[in-house]
């Protein structure tokens, strides 16, 4: 069935960026933007932005401007969420998920990928 | 564009009805018919059980419901069962320029 599978959990200094990767399978990957969402330990969900993958236009949380990237890969059926300058606060779980067409609705999300911040 | 405002917990016995309410504002809930639920068990990714305020996917059992009213959307359980004690999230499409916008979550317990 329709699925997301992220890369593994990832543990990073202060400062240093991060990429994550998820990979789409048995569906049609260029017909469903992919959105990223995070969540803080204990904490509730965050969106942080989204990427259409047929033509790579991007659109990213104001608060995340300029140390977000999202880009995608047609020929893997993968996108990537690349974070910058990362802080002890982006600690967090970060999940990939695909908006289902008219619905404005995540309807399949990526396993998470746990990113520790820690000097 | 602040989070949506849930209840902390919720709590029901077995066979139970529960409601869980979401409140947002005129630039989100209240225009638009774009609110979806979401169940999240403790350690894995969230699951959709509700979109548009009150369809439910293929798959989720008819004992998840949805509705709105002006500002407040609201999902409710019935006939309560173990494996529905999760956290749920609502969300919402905004006008802002933050496209969607969570809740703060509910923590459903089932005495």
């Amino acid at each position: 069935q329709e699925q997301l599978v992220q890369s593994g959990a990832e543990v990073k200094k202060p400062g240093a960026s991060v990429k994550v990767s998820c990979k789409a399978s048995e569906y049609s990957f260029t017909n469903y933007y992919m959105h990223w969402v995070r969540q803080a330990p204990g904490q509730g969900l965050e969106w942080m932005g989204v990427i259409n993958p047929n033509s790579g236009t991007t659109g990213y949380a104001q608060k995340f401007q300029g140390r977000v990237t999202m880009t995608r890969d047609t020929s893997t059926s993968t996108v990537n969420m690349e974070l910058s300058s990362l802080r002890s606060e982006d600690t967090a779980v970060y999940y990939c998920t695909r908006r289902s067409p008219g619905h404005y609705s995540f309807d399949c999300w990526g396993q998470g990928t746990l990113v520790t911040v820690s000097s | 564009q602040s989070a949506l405002t849930q209840p902390a917990s919720v709590s029901g016995s077995p066979g139970q009805s529960i409601t869980i309410s979401c409140t947002g504002t005129s630039s989100d809930v209240g225009i638009y018919n774009y609110v979806s639920w979401y169940q999240q068990h403790p350690g894995k990714a969230p699951k959709l059980v509700i979109y548009g305020v009150s369809n439910r996917p293929s798959g989720v059992s008819n004992r998840f419901s949805g509705s709105k009213s002006g500002n407040t959307a609201s999902l409710t359980i019935s006939g309560l069962q173990a494996e529905d004690e999760a956290d749920y999230y609502c969300s919402s499409y905004t006008s802002s320029n933050t496209p969607y916008v969570f809740g703060t979550g509910t923590q459903v317990t089932v005495l």
